[in-house]
């Protein structure tokens, strides 16, 4: 089943913040979050496995709500490096280990 | 350079044609996996692979086939080809394939046009 992602499509302004949803209709066994720029390959960003965890990466942060089977990611200050596509992927427990992205969320920061 | 490597980059070929996409993944990793990306959307996940046995499989069509050899790269064959098989085919390698998949590293990718 796969992840459904919000918004799918977001312009920002160097500096700003910016939310990514990413949600399951499934119970989750982990998220994974990754980066693809335009014309090359995803690029991992991290993994969250614990509901209540977050990571970071750089000024990106991620949370993860097991019981809403929910993660959040976390764009703060952001710089033009971060303009690309974002994709949760998800992994549930009735699946196994089948990783499954959504459809993925434009990013474009603007300076 | 992820150190996961796919060939052909770029294939052009007609419908009803056969062709194979080569992944050989990071040195150290068991696990190989295949996604199509059509132009401008998600990464559909198609098939994975562990130590040269099938683990997990996606919506893979039939005319679609794979397989890891001892060696451990993989090849994702394609047959019957039709105009919406067009699309950027990536073969990622990770290490674990446990209950959680751990960090996925991608090649960069196969695009196959169908004409």
């Amino acid at each position: 089943q796969q992840p459904v992602q919000s918004p799918q499509a977001v312009i920002l302004r160097e500096g700003e913040d910016a939310v990514i949803n990413c949600s399951s209709s499934k119970a989750l066994y982990s998220v994974h979050w990754y980066r693809q720029k335009h014309g090359e390959a995803p690029v991992f960003l991290m993994i969250l496995l614990k509901g209540g965890e977050q990571k970071g990466h750089e000024k990106i942060s991620a949370s993860f709500n097991e019981k809403k089977q929910q993660s959040s990611l976390y764009l703060t200050a952001s710089q033009l490096s971060y303009s690309g596509t974002y994709f949760c992927g998800t992994e549930n427990k009735a699946a196994g280990n089948k990783l499954t992205f959504g459809g993925g969320t434009r990013v474009l920061v603007k300076p | 350079d992820s150190g996961v490597t796919q060939t052909p980059k770029h294939l052009i070929t007609a419908t009803g044609q056969r062709v194979t996409l080569r992944c050989s993944p990071r040195s150290g990793d068991l696990s190989v996996y295949w996604y199509q990306q059509s132009l401008d959307q998600g990464l559909q996940f198609l098939i994975q692979y562990y130590n040269g046995e099938e683990r997990a499989k996606g919506n893979i069509l039939e005319r679609f086939s794979a397989q890891q050899f001892p060696d451990l790269h993989s090849e994702l064959n394609l047959s019957s080809l039709e105009l919406g098989d067009s699309a950027l085919y990536f073969c990622a390698s990770s290490v674990t394939s446990g209950v959680n998949t751990g960090e996925l590293f991608f090649g960069e990718g196969s695009r196959l046009t169908v004409l």
